[in-house]
């Protein structure tokens, strides 16, 4: 199974919303609503962001949504603001193995 | 409140061994599936191992599969990862995770421990 795709960066300024990719197949993606997105710090663990496609965790800000259409899920930040820089990576169960994205790094200008 | 904490990593030559260990609290361990997450040096985040709630049934990346091992102690808290046969390729800081209750997630992560191995 390869690594899902992801652009490798995308950029915002404060207060613009920003929406990051994951593009995978239609017998993982497409097929299962077991995607999840994770949010990473430099030299921090992973967090989790978004799970089962659009749940959000308790303590997660709304401003961070999922969404799934197809093949490819995305990963929306309204609202972006200055703590919201670091590398996103999305996941997605189809039976075994997990696979995860290839990672964005989000930029805020 | 959940916290993870991998101990065990070290620097190893290419075809040594290094069992590492994530003591879990703030939550009944035996309830969750656990799994193991690495990433290599400047590279992405790759799952690793899976091991049901009982410890019978695990899952391995193909990468692994007959080199490591994953297991667990509900009694003491702890989940680990027995490496054997290490490659220069699993160098990694390598993250202990809690699977989401019912889920395909992980919803908390450890802090990371690096492994490095090179002669």
């Amino acid at each position: 199974q390869s690594a899902l795709t992801q652009p490798r960066s995308v950029s915002g300024s404060p207060g613009q919303s920003v929406t990051i990719s994951c593009t995978g197949t239609s017998s993982d993606v497409g097929d299962y609503n077991y995607v999840s997105w994770y949010q990473q710090h430099p030299g921090k663990a992973p967090k989790l962001m978004i799970y089962d496609v659009s749940k959000r965790p308790s303590g997660v800000p709304d401003r961070f949504s999922g969404s799934k259409s197809g093949n490819t899920a995305s990963l929306t930040i309204s609202g972006l603001q200055a703590e919201d820089e670091a590398d996103y990576y999305c996941c997605s169960y189809a039976g075994y193995p997990y696979v995860f994205g290839t990672g964005t790094k989000v930029t805020v200008l | 409140e959940v916290q993870l904490v991998e101990s065990g990593g070290d620097l190893v030559q290419p075809g040594g061994s290094l069992r590492l260990s994530c003591v879990a609290s703030g939550f009944t361990l035996r309830s969750y599936w656990m799994s193991w997450v690495r990433q290599a040096p400047g590279k992405g985040l790759e799952w690793v191992a899976d091991i049901i709630q009982g410890g019978s049934d695990k899952y391995y990346v193909d990468s692994v599969k007959g080199r490591f091992n994953i297991s667990r102690d509900n009694a003491k808290n702890s989940l680990y990862l027995q490496m054997n046969s290490l490659r220069a390729e699993d160098t990694a800081v390598y993250y202990c995770a809690r699977v989401g209750f019912g889920g395909r997630y992980f919803d908390y992560w450890g802090q990371g421990i690096q492994v490095t191995v090179s002669s």
